[in-house]
């Protein structure tokens, strides 16, 4: 059975950097068929779509995202990792990772961070 | 990247018929057949319930059901019962210019 688990600070001060891995068990990440993907829920609201990662390092990300955030992948640990840079409240969110390239058929239970100082 | 239009609630009876639908565009429902639906729990994380348009995972009941007009995707949930009451989200692949998933609001179903 594949599982995910998010990993990383449950605070992070405004203006600094998050920085979140993501590690699979269960399967490989090496596998040809699936993207890898971080989303985000604020507190009460809904789903947004951060990015998704190949394993051979492609990215895609969310155009409003997209000039803080990076996204790479360690095949060797079988983890990929988000870092956001530039952390505002807003920010704030539980944040997931999940397998999937246009559907998202396996998730992690989600780390809450909390940006404040 | 505009997020999908969901009503923000519904509600029903057990045993009744509930029907959530999903507005975008023709860049993001309308242009693609990959339209997803999620079921969340509170405190839990989303769980896919459908898959391009109408395809069910597996372990996913046949209660629960989905398609597409246009720029509108629905998603329905057939006799009701007291463990469908969560969030249900859509969400669609959005890639006319790049790869773009997008999400809509979420709408908050109620078993009576």
């Amino acid at each position: 059975q594949l599982q995910l688990q998010e990993s990383g600070p449950g605070l992070v001060k405004p203006s600094e950097t998050l920085s979140l891995t993501c590690t699979v068990s269960g399967g490989s990440i090496s596998s040809s068929t699936y993207y890898w993907g971080w989303i985000r829920q604020p507190p009460g609201k809904g789903l947004e779509w951060i990015g998704s990662i190949y394993y051979s390092g492609s990215t895609y990300y969310n155009p409003s995202l997209k000039s803080r955030l990076t996204i790479s992948v360690d095949t060797s640990k079988n983890q990929f990792s988000l870092k956001l840079s530039s952390m505002t409240a807003a920010d704030t969110s539980v944040y997931y990772c999940a397998r999937g390239t246009a559907a998202f058929d396996y998730w992690g239970q989600g780390t809450l961070v909390t940006v404040s100082s | 990247q505009s997020a999908l239009t969901q009503p923000p609630s519904a509600s029903g009876s057990p045993g009744q018929s509930v029907t959530i639908s999903c507005t975008g565009t023709s860049s993001d429902v309308g242009g693609y057949n990959y339209v997803s639906w999620y079921q969340q729990h509170p405190g839990k994380a989303p769980k896919l319930i459908i898959y391009e348009v109408s395809e069910r995972p597996s372990g996913v009941p046949d209660r629960f059901s989905a398609s597409k007009s246009g720029n509108t995707a629905s998603l329905t949930v057939s006799g009701l019962q007291a463990e469908d009451e969560a969030d249900y989200y859509c969400s669609s692949y959005a890639g006319t210019n790049n790869f773009d998933v997008v999400f809509g609001g979420g709408t908050k179903l109620t078993v009576l």
